[in-house]
């Protein structure tokens, strides 16, 4: 049964910061890895999809790696503002469309 | 816009009462997901539906029930047998169950019991 791991569960930084989020795997036989956004009391916007094959994607400030022998991947943040400050979620996808998310890292930009 | 609606924003559910909530997605998508989120966790999932008239249980559809009678539409009971319902509901869709597909979510329905 595939877990999925975030570590740490609640960051703090100052604005300015970069940082990198964890997202760590038990079974690496992945489709591809999703990472989310989630504001309070909001649902999931899609910030980047990293498929197995890809060892990176890119969107803007955010970068998001794949080791899938690892079974790890890291979302960096560059140059964090507080509009940034929401709760980061990652989900591993079988090749059967099924998605197991971990349970999320709590960020907070101060400013 | 093209979106998905998730009513009501907030439910309140008494003792022995069945309550439902409503998913609406107006993107063509063909799949529809019901999850649950409770309190600094992931989202576990529910039922999914890949067409019209046919959906399957998730890893936890004890005490739930679902319809999907038309594609725009994908309704999630709660009914009276799920002991612990207190939580944050979301909806999702995708063009089809291909995992290539971006999952699109709705704001979420938090329910909770009187």
């Amino acid at each position: 049964k595939q877990e999925v791991t975030q570590i740490p569960a609640a960051l703090s930084v100052p604005e300015g910061e970069n940082l990198v989020l964890n997202c760590s795997f038990t079974d690496s036989a992945i489709y591809n890895l999703q990472w989310f956004r989630q504001d309070p009391g909001k649902g999931l916007t899609s910030l980047l999809l990293i498929q197995s094959s890809q060892r990176e994607q890119t969107s803007g400030r955010l970068n998001a790696s794949l080791d899938k022998s690892s079974g790890r991947s890291t979302l960096y943040i560059a140059a964090s503002q507080p509009g940034d400050s929401a709760t980061y979620l990652c989900a591993v996808n079988t090749n059967a469309g099924k998605s197991t998310f971990g349970d999320g890292t709590t960020l907070t930009v101060k400013p | 816009d093209g979106g998905i609606t998730q009513s009501p924003k907030y439910l309140f559910r008494k003792e022995g009462q069945n309550v439902t909530l409503s998913c609406e997605q107006n993107l063509n998508h063909d799949a529809m997901y019901w999850y649950r989120q409770d309190p600094g966790q992931g989202l576990r999932l529910i039922y999914y539906s890949q067409i019209v008239n046919d959906f399957q249980k998730g890893d936890i559809a004890e005490g739930y029930s679902v319809s999907r009678e038309k594609k725009e539409s994908f309704p999630l009971t709660v009914t009276s047998a799920q002991k612990n319902p207190t939580a944050f509901y979301l909806c999702a869709s995708t063009w089809d169950r291909n995992p290539k597909n971006i999952q699109y979510f709705g704001a979420g329905t938090r329910l909770s019991v009187l």
